[in-house]
Parts: structure tokens; C-alpha cells; sequence
């Protein structure tokens, strides 16, 4: 069954670049059905959508991340990155990965990651 | 509106009924999904669409959507349903990714 997992550094100095990789695993990520998804939660509080992408170059972004924002797509690795520039010790957080299907009436995250611990600061 | 509406936290007693509900404008045009988390581990999908389970997911879990309001009902709670429970929409513009609610903290007494 399709597993996804992320990687990247725990521990991001401020002002600097928060980078992370999800690697799809049993499955391939140039299904024209999924978009492919990141999710943040930070120590004790609630989830937070930051921003999605299809194989083929769709990206959607939370506007409120927009700004310090890139996500990409690598077909030939199976991967999707994350890219937050400027980061702020309120960047700190759980990072997921997940894939999203989503319909004329619905959006779903049916499959995450474990998730990455992201700690900002120096 | 964007926003979804939980209450922080719900109670019930072990093998009763209990709705956890989640209000936002965009639930008059999208359905919600349900996520449930237990401490230390990453969110499961446990409903979506109008009344939809993935695979695994014991059916005392059931979704509704009334006006702006979305209920997930787990009937005859257990003591493994004790967890934070996530709503998610999308934006009133339909744009892909989540929307997610606060969260409610179930405890099953």
C-alpha cells in the first residue's frame, strides 16, 4: 500500500530555509487523480494546511504562507519538496505530508506521512 | 468564509453516543472530512464525503451535514476512540487543499 515519508533537517536557524522532502513509496506520484499535499501542526495546537501540488504543475498555496513559499514536484524520484524561507521560531512545528484527492464536493488527506519535527532556532 | 468551528473539547461516557460537530459557511457547498489523532502520531482519515469510511475504519463512526453544520457520530464509544478529532473543508472557493477546524479532544470517561 502507498506510504509516504518525510525528511529533511530538525533543527532550521532563523531567517533561514526550511527544507523538506516526501518520498512516495509503493505508488506513483504522476497520478493524474491525486494532488499531493503539506500539513503543519505546531507543538500543542491544531493542523494547518500550507499548500498542495499535482504532477503536472498545479501548486496551490496557503495565502498566508504564499509569500515565504515554494513547493515542487521531481517525477523521476517520486518526491515532493517544501521550501519556507524567513523561517520564525513560530514555524516550529510537526511537518506532514499526505496525499489529497479531491472532487467537485469534496477534499480529503487519505494518506499521510508520519511526519518531521521542525524546530527554528539558533 | 474559510473558518471551521469545533468545540475544544467533548466527553462521553464508554459505550454511549457522541456527536462531535464542526460549523462553517463553506459545509453548505463541500462536504467535511474527518481526521482522528492520538497523541504522538499522525492524523487518520475516519470519514469523508456525505457518510463515507476508508478501509479499517469501524462503522460506530458516521458523518451527516446539515446547512453549515457537520456532525461525526461514533455510536457506542470506546475506549480506543479517545483522540483529538479534525474537521477539514475546503475554502469557499473551492480550491484544493484544507481547511481545517481547531480540533475537539474527546474523552471517553
Amino acid at each position: 500500500q502507498l506510504q509516504l515519508q518525510e525528511s529533511g533537517p530538525g533543527l532550521v536557524r532563523p531567517s533561514e530555509t526550511l527544507s523538506l522532502t516526501c518520498t512516495v513509496f509503493s505508488g506513483s506520484i504522476s497520478s493524474r487523480t491525486y494532488y499531493w499535499g503539506w500539513i503543519r501542526q505546531p507543538p500543542g495546537k491544531g493542523l494547518e494546511w500550507i499548500g498542495s501540488i499535482h504532477h503536472s504543475g498545479n501548486i496551490y498555496y496557503n495565502p498566508s504562507l504564499k509569500s515565504r513559499l515554494t513547493i515542487s514536484v521531481d517525477t523521476s524520484n517520486n518526491q515532493f519538496s517544501l521550501k519556507l524561507s524567513s523561517v520564525t521560531a513560530a514555524d516550529t512545528a510537526v511537518y506532514y505530508c499526505a496525499r489529497e484527492v479531491s472532487t467537485i464536493t469534496y477534499g480529503v488527506f487519505d494518506i499521510w506521512g508520519q511526519g518531521t519535527m521542525v524546530t527554528v532556532s539558533s | 468564509s474559510s473558518e471551521l468551528t469545533q468545540d475544544p473539547a467533548v466527553s462521553v461516557a464508554l459505550g454511549q453516543t457522541v456527536r462531535i460537530t464542526c460549523q462553517g459557511d463553506s459545509l453548505r457547498s463541500y462536504y467535511a472530512s474527518w481526521y482522528q489523532q492520538k497523541a504522538g502520531q499522525a492524523p487518520v482519515l475516519v470519514m469523508y464525503a456525505k457518510n463515507s469510511r476508508p478501509s479499517g475504519i469501524p462503522d460506530r463512526f458516521s458523518g451527516s451535514t446539515s446547512g453549515n453544520t457537520a456532525s461525526l457520530t461514533i455510536t457506542g464509544a470506546q475506549a480506543e476512540d479517545e483522540a483529538d478529532y479534525y474537521c477539514d473543508s475546503r475554502d469557499s472557493s473551492g480550491k484544493h487543499g484544507g481547511v481545517f477546524g481547531g480540533g475537539t479532544k474527546l474523552t471517553v470517561l
